[in-house]
Order: C-alpha cells, then structure tokens, then sequence
C-alpha cells in the first residue's frame, strides 16, 4: 500500500532559525513527489515536483531534496510568513492524472 | 490567485441529507480531482473526471459521486451523510497531461450533525 509520512508533526522556530521537514514515503513506482504550502482555511499551494532521487529544487527560502525513501524540505532563515503546513504527497506510476498520497503535513510556526 | 472557485465555503448539514458541491475550473483544465481533507490530516483522494467520465476513483463509498460538465465546472455530490463526511472538499485541476503543479481551490467545509 502506498504511504507517505511526515515529520516532525509540528514545528517551532524561531525567525532566521534553519530547519528541515522530512517526508517518507513507501511507493509501487514514484512518478513524482509533490510539496504543497496549506495556509489555514485554504486550499494546498504548490511548491515544487522532484521526479528521481538526487534531484533538488528551490523557490526563495524553501529547498526540496528527494532520496529513493524519503525527501526533506529545507527552510532557511524563515520568516513569520513561512508559517504553514506543508504537505508532501507522491504520485505512484500506476496511478492516473491527479491521484496523489498525501502525508497528514507538519504544522511550521514561525515567531517574531 | 487561485483559478478554482468552489461553492459554497461552509455548510452545515444533518446526517442523512444529501449535499452538493460545486467546483469551477480554469479554462482549458479539463482534468479535475475531488480531495477530502479531514481535520489535521493530509488530503484524501476521492474521484477524478476526464471530459465528463470519472476515470479514478479511491477507497470512498459510491454514496461518492461526481459529474464535470463541458464548461470545466465539476459537482460532488454525497447521499445518506454520515457524521465523519465533515470535512474540508477540495477540487483540484489541471490541464490534460500536466502532472504537477496543478491548482487546487479554496475547498467547502462540510459539517455534519
């Protein structure tokens, strides 16, 4: 069965204090790993798509790195604004179009 | 801004009753997925429609059910309620062949009492 875990579940740091969020995941087939930011009452943003392990991706911030068991997001020196949760998810091959395994997400907060 | 608009944002119902959700899609997004999102979990995959026939579907009851009509515009709809249907309904798109990046709205929050 397809799974995806996430931690730590909930995350606190500081501003411009560096951490990582990790994501495993067990898959028949991985056709892509996803990261989505979840602002609170709203609906997943898109962050980044790794396909094969090494790859590394990054928007400002936020870095995503994929292995064949697990991926880590990177944020550094966060700011308030980075407060979220973000989900991981991973499209098996087998599976069509937008069928996606989500993990549960880690709640990050960032203080002032 | 998001280009997936669902109705309505909140809605309460009582166990039982039946309900629909609707989603309107981007132009061009001809592909569309129906997530459940229960409190403090990750997204949950429900069905998905391609030009007008689902085409995937998850572990959910067939009290599930969809339609996606030609103006990129989807319907959810769930008979016979069930207290742990509440939750936050996400529609998610994309344009055919896209297979990441693809936007999801702002969802309905169900509760059931």
């Amino acid at each position: 069965e397809d799974q995806v875990t996430q931690s730590p579940e909930a995350l606190r740091l500081q501003e411009g204090e560096s951490s990582s969020l990790n994501c495993s995941y067990t898959v028949s087939g991985l056709r892509g790993l996803f990261w989505y930011r979840q602002d609170p009452g709203k609906g997943p943003e898109f962050l980044f798509t790794l396909y094969s392990a090494g790859e590394e991706k990054e928007k400002e911030r936020l870095k995503a790195t994929l292995t064949k068991k697990e991926s880590f997001l990177h944020i550094t020196a966060p700011k308030p604004e980075d407060s979220a949760t973000y989900l991981c998810a991973v499209q098996p091959h087998k599976s069509y179009g937008q069928n996606f395994v989500f993990g549960p997400g880690t709640r990050l907060s960032v203080l002032p | 801004e998001t280009g997936v608009t669902q109705s309505p944002t909140h809605l309460i119902k009582t166990r039982g009753q039946q309900v629909t959700l609707r989603c309107s899609s981007q132009s061009g997004h001809n592909t569309v997925s129906w997530y459940q999102q229960a409190l403090g979990q990750g997204p949950q995959f429900i069905f998905q429609y391609y030009r007008e026939e689902e085409n995937g579907r998850g572990n959910f009851p067939p009290r599930f059910s969809g339609l996606q009509f030609p103006n990129y515009s989807s319907e959810l709809n769930v008979n016979a309620l069930e207290l742990d249907d509440s939750a936050l309904y996400l529609c998610a798109s994309s344009p055919t062949g896209v297979f990441h990046g693809y936007t999801f709205g702002s969802g309905t929050r169900l509760t059931v009492v």
